[in-house]
């Protein structure tokens, strides 16, 4: 099974790019890596996913080194609404078994 | 598509009592995944299902927890008898294949007494 490991929580100030980094040393070569946001009183919304090399959608970039042992979620100029908890994912193509969200890690955007 | 429908939106209840949680999936879905949120354990996955079969239900806690799916469109997560811990919020979440995203309904606000 291949857990990760995220910090608890990390503040920025408004307008910053904010990079969080999650460890996942057991990858396997199957696993893929989602990343989801949670608002508060709100379910788990996803992010993105990636395999490999850099992955960008119009919320966030993902990047992922050549040995995939971990990958950072980027989110450009961030303001007061992507205060929020992410959880990094690591789940393989067979089956849901492998997915396990953890506490994540907490965003706390300031003005 | 409306979402994932979850019903009810909160629960009080006392110790003792059975509690049912219900689900509508996103239509088209092939999977159904139930989770448990407190802020001592984060999101655990419960069980999930694959048209309408239970796959793994290794994070069902204990025997009073119980899930269904008698259909495509309707899951139930039934606690009997329900205790104080296991006060927290639920989540149903569906997606069309267990690799791709999830999405996840409001949440059942549980709190037993």
């Amino acid at each position: 099974l291949a857990k990760t490991t995220q910090p608890i929580s990390m503040d920025s100030y408004e307008g910053q790019e904010v990079n969080i980094t999650c460890s996942h040393n057991n990858i396997a070569t199957n696993d893929y890596i989602t990343w989801y946001q949670q608002f508060p009183s709100q379910g788990p919304r996803f992010i993105i996913q990636g395999y490999k090399t850099k992955v960008t959608n119009e919320v966030a970039s993902l990047f992922i080194p050549a040995d995939r042992k971990s990958s950072t979620l980027s989110l450009p100029r961030v303001s007061l609404s992507d205060t929020a908890v992410y959880y990094c994912l690591v789940g393989d193509w067979t089956g849901a078994n492998n997915l396990f969200f953890g506490t994540g890690t907490r965003l706390t955007v300031i003005p | 598509d409306a979402g994932v429908i979850q019903s009810p939106r909160h629960e009080v209840t006392e110790m003792g009592q059975e509690v049912t949680l219900r689900c509508k999936p996103i239509s088209g879905h092939d999977y159904l995944f139930w989770y448990r949120q407190t802020m001592m354990r984060g999101l655990e996955l419960l069980i999930y299902f694959n048209n309408n079969v239970p796959i793994d239900d290794s994070g069902m806690p204990e025997d009073r927890f119980s899930a269904k799916m008698p259909n495509a469109s309707f899951s139930t997560l039934k606690i009997q008898p329900s205790e104080p811990r296991d006060s927290a919020v639920y989540f149903c979440a569906s997606s069309y294949l267990a690799q791709e995203t999830q999405y996840f309904g409001p949440g059942t606000r549980l709190l037993v007494l």
